[in-house]
Formats: structure tokens, C-alpha cells, sequence
């Protein structure tokens, strides 16, 4: 059973670049078998689609944060990263990790597994 | 792209059932039957309840169903049980370059 770890700095400060890795445990994250994505939820709002990245490297962007996201994958590590730059106090938020299972044919509509989350903070 | 709608709370004595409306547009769940349903309990993962509309998982209780009805997305827990008490989201595929849209997220209170 794939599961999946958030890490990285609970704190950022304005101006500067948030970065954030996820460990997939239990699977290959290089099998094909999964896409991988990025997804956050500011406190008392509901959750924003970040991004997602294919093992190829081919990714996708929401295009409200393109100009800032870079999504990554380590495959050596078994981990996907996330970059979103130039930070300010609006992109405080509980930031989850989550795949989406795909075929030969298809990938699934729905995300899972999910990360438990972890609050990142933007303040000087 | 806008969240999909979803009231703030909703709340139900034990036993109870209730319904949790996720409502978007045609370019989304009114387009696709692509609507997911996400439990969230503070510090933990996000549990996948509903996919597809109205498919559940594996391990889900049955007391959870999901139905569409035009952009309307739906959620139903019946034989309401304290451990429902959570957070909840909707999600759907998206015809937008933003691929996924979400809820704005219910808080099911169990009375």
C-alpha cells in the first residue's frame, strides 16, 4: 500500500521560496503506476489544486500560481518536491501530497492515496 | 476557476442522515461524472469516501452515498455515528486549465 510523507520547513518568510518534499513509501514512485500531486488548504478555506508531475517529468500547473511552482521528482530518492516562490502571508497553508492512480489507458479522477498534511507558515 | 460550493456546517443527532451539496457549473461537475468525496480529520490524511459520482471504495461504510443531479454534487451519511464528526470535501474534474476544482469544505458536526 503506497503512503505518502510531507517534509520540510513549518516556517518561510516573506519574499523567499517554499519548498517542501514528499516520500512515497511502499511503492516504487518510478513504476508509472502514479501521478503526483501537490494540493494546500488555507486555514478556514476550502483545498487549491496545485500542480501535479508524471514520472517523465511532464507536469501541469494551476495557472493562478504557474509563474511560481516548480514540481520535481527524485526518483532516486523515491520523493517529489514542491518549489513556490516569492511567498507572502496569503500562501499559509496545510500543503498535502497526493497521488492519482493510472493505467496504460487512463489515470483515475480522484486522489489517493493523500499525505497527512503540514502547515507551512509565512511570516517575517 | 471557482471553488465548488459546499454550505459552511451541517449537523445531525446519531441515527440521523444528512446530505452535504457540492454545486458547481457545467464546466465541472455538471460536465463530468467526476466528483470525489474527501473525509478530513485534523492531522490526519484526507480519507477518499466517494469516486466517480457514486462508486465507494473499498473499506468505506455504505452508510455514505454520493448522487449528481445537474451541477449539483451530493454527499449523503446515514445512520449518522459520532465518528463522522469531520470535515468534508468535494472535488471535480475540470474542463479549466486548473484540472481540479474543490469544495469549499462542510464541517459535519454529530449532535
Amino acid at each position: 500500500q503506497v503512503q505518502l510523507q510531507e517534509s520540510g520547513p513549518g516556517l518561510v518568510k516573506p519574499s523567499q521560496t517554499l519548498s517542501l518534499t514528499c516520500t512515497v513509501s511502499g511503492g516504487s514512485i518510478s513504476s508509472g503506476s502514479y501521478y503526483w500531486s501537490w494540493i494546500r488548504q488555507p486555514a478556514g478555506r476550502g483545498l487549491e489544486w496545485i500542480g501535479r508531475i508524471y514520472t517523465s517529468g511532464s507536469t501541469n500547473y494551476n495557472p493562478s500560481l504557474k509563474s511560481r511552482v516548480t514540481i520535481s521528482v527524485d526518483t532516486s530518492k523515491n520523493q517529489f518536491s514542491l518549489k513556490l516562490s516569492s511567498v507572502t502571508a496569503a500562501d499559509t497553508a496545510v500543503y498535502y501530497c497526493a497521488g492519482v492512480y493510472c493505467t496504460s489507458i487512463s489515470c483515475r479522477r480522484w486522489f489517493e492515496p493523500w499525505g497527512q498534511g503540514t502547515l507551512v507558515t509565512v511570516s517575517s | 476557476q471557482s471553488a465548488l460550493t459546499q454550505p459552511a456546517s451541517v449537523s445531525g443527532s446519531p441515527g440521523q442522515s444528512i446530505t452535504i451539496s457540492c454545486t458547481g457549473t457545467s464546466s465541472d461537475v455538471g460536465g463530468y461524472n467526476y466528483v470525489s468525496w474527501y473525509q478530513h480529520h485534523p492531522g490526519k490524511a484526507p480519507k477518499l469516501m466517494i469516486y466517480d459520482v457514486s462508486n465507494r471504495p473499498s473499506g468505506v461504510s455504505n452508510r455514505f452515498s454520493g448522487s449528481k443531479s445537474g451541477n449539483t454534487a451530493s454527499l449523503t451519511i446515514s445512520g449518522l455515528q459520532a465518528e463522522d464528526e469531520a470535515d468534508y470535501s468535494c472535488s471535480s474534474y475540470t474542463s479549466s486549465s486548473t484540472l481540479f476544482v474543490f469544495g469549499t469544505g462542510t464541517k459535519v458536526t454529530v449532535l
